[in-house]
């Protein structure tokens, strides 16, 4: 058991690129996390999963921002047309328990908009 | 619950307890949480409590719930310098699917 891992760590992209990040949760939680934190700031709600399903989204998760979890293993998070205001910590989470605060966290993908 | 109120920086000498604090909104939340973030690092969950308990301890660690105040508190004894990190407080949000965090208070731990 490796943790959760999210790739890339780092990404810094010019605005109105597109840009996608990848979260592979722990083997057999079904349930996914998706989080923003910004500077300063604790973490975000965005999303979230129960094995393929998305079962909750935050109105802070915008048209632009899309997050899939096909088989409901592996998660990706698009951002479209990036603004300067999406650079943020990305954090995915996961668990296999009944209540959100039982999740484990990845390093989380930071992202710079130029 | 919309905003988890914590004080944003202490700093403490090695080997002094330190107490972080936290005002929580959401009486109805059946946990309440503390992560500890270490630079560059995502969030380790450190400890919880349950709704009904008034203290939890573990380790060097004391949870203290006043759900009458909606006031939560953590204590670590004897801090450590590798103790230096931002110590979250969280709730369970309205949804029940997600974590209401607060701001995160920065601990620094002088030798």
């Amino acid at each position: 058991d490796t943790g959760v891992s999210q790739d890339p760590r780092h990404k810094i992209t010019k605005r109105g690129q597109n840009v996608t990040f990848r979260c592979d949760p722990i083997s057999e939680h079904n349930r996914l996390y998706w989080y923003r934190q910004t500077l300063g700031q604790g973490p975000e709600f965005l999303t979230y999963f129960q094995n393929e399903a998305q079962l909750e989204k935050s109105r802070l998760l915008s048209d632009r921002f899309s997050a899939e979890r096909p088989k409901g293993s592996f998660s990706t998070l698009e951002i479209q047309r990036t603004e300067q205001g999406d650079s943020a910590m990305y954090l995915c989470a996961s668990t296999s328990r009944g209540e959100a605060g039982g999740a484990y966290f990845g390093p989380g993908t930071r992202l710079l908009v130029l | 619950g919309e905003d988890v109120e914590q004080s944003l920086f202490l700093s403490v000498r090695e080997g002094d307890s330190s107490v972080i604090n936290c005002t929580y909104t959401d009486s109805s939340s059946t946990y309440l949480y503390w992560y500890k973030q270490e630079p560059g690092a995502g969030l380790q969950l450190l400890t919880y409590i349950f709704s009904n308990m008034d203290m939890k301890q573990d380790q060097r660690l004391t949870v203290l719930l006043n759900k009458k105040d909606k006031h939560l508190s953590l204590r670590i004894a004897d801090t450590q310098t590798g103790d230096s990190a931002i110590y979250f407080c969280a709730e369970i949000s309205d949804s029940g699917y997600a974590l209401n965090f607060g701001k995160g208070t920065s601990l620094l731990v002088t030798p």
